[in-house]
């Protein structure tokens, strides 16, 4: 079974700038996987930032980037705000049509 | 604009069966795939299913298959989660999402599924 994995947590000041990492339990994560990302927030449904490892959905703002690092998939929010206080899921594709999410990370923004 | 209403949720035995409903506007829905993703309380994101364009293929999470049945009438512009033999475990929201370029793009509100006695 493939598990995709994500750091539970992490805090960033303000202006600051943090990078979520998404990785696969056995394998590297490649362009393939056409990493996408997603934020959350308590309530309210799931918000797509960027698809396809590294293009920004419409309306998201250029302070949040996809990429690859090394084996993993990541996203880097430049810049981070008090609203960015939020979950942020990973999801990759495994291939024939199926898909799996990470267990998300919690960003806390003080 | 995009819109996605997910309906059909509600309190079920374990057991029991429901079926969510998916109407989709503002976009040519015959051209998209499809997906069903669900959420438990207080837990992360789980992909349930998709189907492609005409219905002809269908994908499930394995913990799913036999269950759970995605289907779409695309005259009706509406996707549909039958779900069987619901467990308490299966209590979650549950969310629509249009899918292209290997990610999901739009996405519904969410309907919330009950599974308790």
């Amino acid at each position: 079974q493939t598990v995709v994995t994500q750091e539970p947590s992490f805090s960033v000041s303000p202006g600051g700038t943090v990078t979520f990492t998404c990785g696969l339990s056995s394998g590297s994560v490649s362009t393939t996987s056409y990493p996408s990302w997603y934020q959350q927030t308590p309530g309210q449904a799931p918000r797509t930032l960027i698809y396809n490892t590294n293009k920004r959905s419409s309306g998201v703002p250029d302070r949040f980037s996809g990429s690859i690092l090394g084996n993993k998939a990541a996203l880097t929010i430049t810049g981070a705000q008090a609203d960015d206080e939020s979950h942020y899921y990973c999801l990759l594709f495994v291939g024939s049509a199926i898909w799996v999410f990470g267990g998300g990370t919690k960003l806390t923004v003080l | 604009e995009v819109q996605l209403v997910e309906s059909g949720g509600g309190l079920v035995q374990p057991g029991g069966s429901l079926r969510l409903s998916c109407a989709a506007s503002g976009f040519t829905f015959s051209n998209y795939w499809m997906t069903w993703v669900r959420q438990a309380p207080g837990k992360g994101l789980e992909w349930v299913a998709n189907i492609n364009q005409d219905g002809s293929r269908k994908q499930y999470v394995d913990s799913m298959k036999g269950r759970f049945t995605i289907s779409r009438d695309n005259a009706k512009s509406s996707l549909y989660l039958q779900m069987n033999s619901l467990r308490a475990e299966d209590t979650a929201e549950y969310y629509c999402a249009t899918s292209e370029e290997y990610a999901f793009s739009y996405w519904g509100q969410g309907i919330l599924v009950t599974v308790s006695s």
